[in-house]
């Protein structure tokens, strides 16, 4: 079956360090990938589309990376703060949008 | 300025009743859905409807019935309520397949007792 998956470890960095995040997909080819960002009771919050035919994007202290070839795609937050502390998910989409389990960030001071 | 709203934000219920929940966007969007989020936090699709027309029917129980009654109102009924469907239930919202990305609401709480 189709699958998204994210390292279900949370990740836990010192502020101002550089937050890397895995989001792998099997069974598939999304046409393009979603990141989100989910606090705890709120519902998840768009941040970023990848589409397959672009390797990078940026938008603010944000990048993320699409590699067909390994089926993979990296979610950076650069100069991490606090208050990006929070539960990230990653989503695969084209039909219908199939998300991971989402990797949980805590960022300390 | 709520985006996506649903309502309640919490429900807690018997075992056997039935209840339902209510979604409405304003974003003017044309697809609307439902995912549950188990306690896993896993986001699964139940139901997309794109302008009342109901376009994803996940393999969910027939006790699960959506409704949409204009392209701004999504609602979820569900009948004979059961311990397994204690979960956080989100309603979204996006233009056409998504590409801008997906508008969630706040989620409602369900708890079955």
């Amino acid at each position: 079956s189709q699958k998204i998956e994210q390292n279900s470890e949370a990740l836990n960095i010192q502020e101002g360090k550089t937050a890397t995040l895995t989001c792998n997909y099997t069974n598939y080819s999304p046409a393009y990938l979603q990141w989100y960002r989910q606090d705890p009771g709120r519902g998840p919050v768009f941040l970023l589309l990848i589409r397959e035919n672009e390797k990078e994007k940026r938008k603010e202290r944000l990048k993320v990376t699409f590699d067909t070839t390994l089926k993979q795609s990296l979610f950076h937050i650069t100069a991490s703060q606090p208050a990006d502390s929070a539960t990230y998910l990653c989503a695969g989409g084209g039909g219908k949008l199939i998300f991971g389990q989402g990797t949980e960030l805590s960022v300390k001071p | 300025d709520t985006a996506v709203s649903q309502t309640p934000k919490y429900l807690v219920t018997q075992m056997g009743n039935d209840k339902s929940i209510k979604c409405e966007q304003n974003l003017g969007h044309d697809t609307m859905y439902w995912y549950k989020q188990d306690s896993k936090k896993f986001l699964k699709i139940m139901f997309s409807y794109n302008n009342k027309e109901l376009i994803i029917n996940e393999t969910v129980p027939n006790r699960f019935s959506p409704k949409s009654p204009d392209k701004a109102h999504l609602n979820l009924h569900i009948n004979s309520l059961e311990l397994g469907d204690s979960a956080v239930y989100f309603c979204a919202s996006s233009q056409d397949q998504g590409d801008d990305g997906y508008t969630f609401g706040s989620g409602t709480r369900l708890t079955v007792v």
